[in-house]
């Protein structure tokens, strides 16, 4: 149980295009959702919490114009990357937290990985 | 500000020897760590979780320990193996989840 799904798993685009990276919990309610960004030979660093219904909190020096969360439903936050550019380029993981309680463990997805041209 | 290190940033070790992966963070008030692995360009698997109330945890080969008052857990692999050759990450949870920056091991064979 609790698995999380992203899709797609990578994705290469041209300069000033957008990017649309879903994040799915496939057997649990989220309505908590996190996005980390990981630079590589680097940790994941927390850009995002997203709640279901509201909006999301973002991280100090994460722009919220550029990187657009919504989470729509209980099983599904999407992550757009605006007007991409090449130092956007980066793995993209989720993670799902299950139920209300803040210190239920969060289960994380596979990672997309955005590559801009 | 909480922050994870974790010593070495990268180990090889011949197979079949034991081996002990370092993490400290520096504050202490947390509600558990978590220790992942990750392979190239892949995401995570968590390998053990320890409430802040618990002292270690051990799954197969693996033993993570816990000393919340010194800021301290380590990564115990016992019996290493070439598989074993990845990432490993260690989180710890106050409001947020904060990542170290990994050990990178290489099980040589």
């Amino acid at each position: 149980g609790a698995v999380v799904s992203q899709h797609p798993s990578w994705v290469i685009c041209k300069s000033g295009t957008s990017v649309k990276i879903e994040c799915r919990s496939l057997d649990f309610q989220a309505t908590t959702m996190f996005w980390y960004r990981q630079f590589p030979k680097q940790s994941l660093m927390l850009m995002a919490t997203s709640n279901e219904g509201s909006k999301a909190t973002y991280e100090q020096g994460v722009e919220k114009d550029k990187f657009l969360i919504n989470h729509a439903s209980l099983t599904l936050s999407t992550l757009t990357v605006t007007s991409a550019h090449p130092e956007d380029s980066s793995f993209y993981i989720c993670s799902a937290r299950p139920g209300l309680g803040s210190f239920n463990e969060q289960f994380f997805g596979p990672g997309t990985r955005l590559t801009v041209l | 500000k909480q922050e994870v290190t974790q010593i070495p940033a990268a180990l090889s070790v011949p197979e079949g020897e034991n081996l002990v992966l370092n993490c400290s963070f520096t504050d202490s008030a947390i509600y558990n760590l978590q220790w992942f692995r990750q392979d190239p360009g892949k995401g995570l698997t968590s390998l053990l979780l320890i409430q802040s109330s618990q002292r270690e945890q051990t799954s197969g080969r693996l033993n993570a320990s816990l000393d919340k008052s010194s800021g301290r857990s380590t990564l115990y692999i016992a019996a290493s193996q070439p598989g074993d050759s990845a990432t490993y990450l260690c989180a710890v949870k106050d409001d947020k989840i904060i990542f170290g920056k990994g050990t990178r091991l290489h099980i040589l064979p």
